[in-house]
């Protein structure tokens, strides 16, 4: 069975700080797709990326940057410079490119408090 | 891309009584499907909504509690029956489009008083 599992919980910085958020997963599908999203406090969820299981690239937007090995089973998430809008809850996911297509397995998430 | 909304964004209800959800989509989607969050908790999956039948629960999740229905290839409910303030959650509808793309709506936020 898959899993998703953010190991941290809560993550606390200063304002300018660079913060890394880890995901590691649990799949026995070769083809699979990962997402990281970000809930701020009003709730909705916010899409920041996804990436398939063949494309190893590491990938940069803005202050936010994301490292996939699949080596390692991971897919971590980056935040340069982290600000107070930063501040929200970061969820890693999956979901399989099988018959699970549109399913997602969310990690528990991972509390990001950025302050001034 | 797709817009989803959801009817109503929030509501406080009474144990026993029961909410319809709903999910409006601005396009024809693939696939829809209804996600729990439950107060400082992950998402999990309850369903796929499945256009002219019946929905198709995951595990821990029943018909009975949680019937769903999909008319037709925009619009969704989600019905939360007899609650119990362990139903307190937020309750998204997501939506799967062509190209596989995936959105998600605003969200209900439940609270069972």
């Amino acid at each position: 069975a898959q899993k998703v599992t953010q190991a941290q919980t809560e993550i606390s910085v200063v304002e300018k700080e660079d913060v890394t958020l880890d995901c590691v997963y649990e799949t026995r599908d070769t083809t699979y797709y990962l997402f990281w999203y970000k809930q701020p406090p009003s709730g909705e969820l916010v899409f920041l990326i996804r990436r398939n299981s063949f494309d190893e690239q590491n990938e940069i937007s803005g202050r936010y940057s994301w490292n996939f090995q699949k080596s390692t089973s991971s897919f971590n998430f980056t935040i340069t410079a982290s600000q107070v809008v930063d501040s929200a809850v970061y969820f890693c996911a999956l979901v399989l490119g099988s018959d699970s297509w549109g399913k997602f397995q969310f990690g528990a998430g991972t509390q990001v408090v950025v302050t001034p | 891309s797709a817009v989803i909304s959801q009817k109503p964004s929030r509501d406080i209800c009474q144990r026993g009584t029961s909410l319809t959800i709903q999910c409006q989509v601005d396009s024809q989607v693939t696939m829809m499907f209804w996600y729990r969050q439950q107060p400082g908790q992950s998402l999990t999956l309850i369903a796929t909504a499945n256009q002219g039948s019946e929905a198709t629960y995951e595990s821990g999740f029943v018909i009975d509690k949680f019937p769903i229905s999909r008319p037709n290839l925009t619009f969704s409910t989600l019905t939360v029956s007899n609650m119990s303030p362990e139903d307190s959650s937020i309750y998204l509808c997501s939506v799967l489009v062509l190209g596989d793309e995936q959105y998600f709506g605003p969200g209900t936020r439940l609270t069972v008083t």
